[in-house]
């Protein structure tokens, strides 16, 4: 069975803080790992990742893969209170196309 | 661009009454999934639709049962509420078919009270 655990499961720092996120993953068949945000409602995605050692960015957030140690990290720098959010860990794969398996999630809280 | 709608958003059932979530994409994804999420659970998949007509298990699935009658809409019914059915519900839509597109958008939830 397909399995994504992150760690930590929550964080606390201040604004201008980098903080670094983790999610390791055991699967039957690896198509792609996603990361997701996650305020109030909605998770909202951030990042696909499909090949191990790409840094994907996108302003002060980035991630990166690495499909030989089977894990993944979420940076963000210079946090803000507005990171303050769900962050998600999903892998993409197994035996059915399209089904993502979540991570419990990592509760990150950015105080000013 | 309504993208993926939950209906409704919030539900207060009791034990043993029955309801049904509706889930309405307008992207025309061949995937869709209903997920509960549960604190320190992240999000468990209940079940999931490949198509129209189709429906599987998820990770969770007791206690539900689902119908993809058409392929914009995906409904999730609880014959009996439970209160350990209290969550969360996102129910979320995929195109399949490659390996780029498995990024799935989601609805905003549907938070559900069993007492």
């Amino acid at each position: 069975e397909d399995k994504v655990v992150q760690s930590p499961l929550s964080l606390v720092v201040h604004e201008g803080d980098t903080v670094t996120l983790n999610c390791s993953y055991e699967v039957t068949n690896f198509r792609s790992l996603l990361w997701y945000k996650q305020e109030k409602k909605a998770p909202t995605f951030l990042f696909m990742l499909t090949s191990s050692g790409i840094e994907k960015k996108s302003g002060r957030l980035s991630s990166i893969l690495d499909k030989k140690e089977l894990f993944s990290i979420l940076n963000i720098t210079a946090t803000q209170t507005g990171d303050s959010a769900i962050y998600l860990c999903a892998n993409a794969g197994g035996t059915s196309y399209g089904k993502l398996t979540f991570g419990q999630g990592t509760i990150l809280t950015v105080h000013p | 661009n309504a993208g993926v709608t939950q209906t409704p958003k919030f539900r207060v059932l009791k034990t043993g009454q029955s309801m049904t979530l509706l889930c309405a994409q307008d992207m025309n994804h061949e995937y869709m999934y209903w997920y509960r999420q549960d604190p320190g659970m992240g999000l468990r998949l209940i079940h999931y639709s490949v198509g129209e007509g189709t429906t599987a298990k998820g990770e969770v699935p007791d206690g539900y049962n689902v119908s993809r009658l058409k392929k914009q809409n995906f409904l999730l019914g609880l014959e009996s509420a439970a209160p350990s059915q209290t969550s969360v519900y996102f129910c979320a839509s995929s195109l399949a078919g490659h390996i780029m597109n498995t990024e799935a958008f989601f609805g905003q939830g549907t938070r559900l009270t069993v007492v």
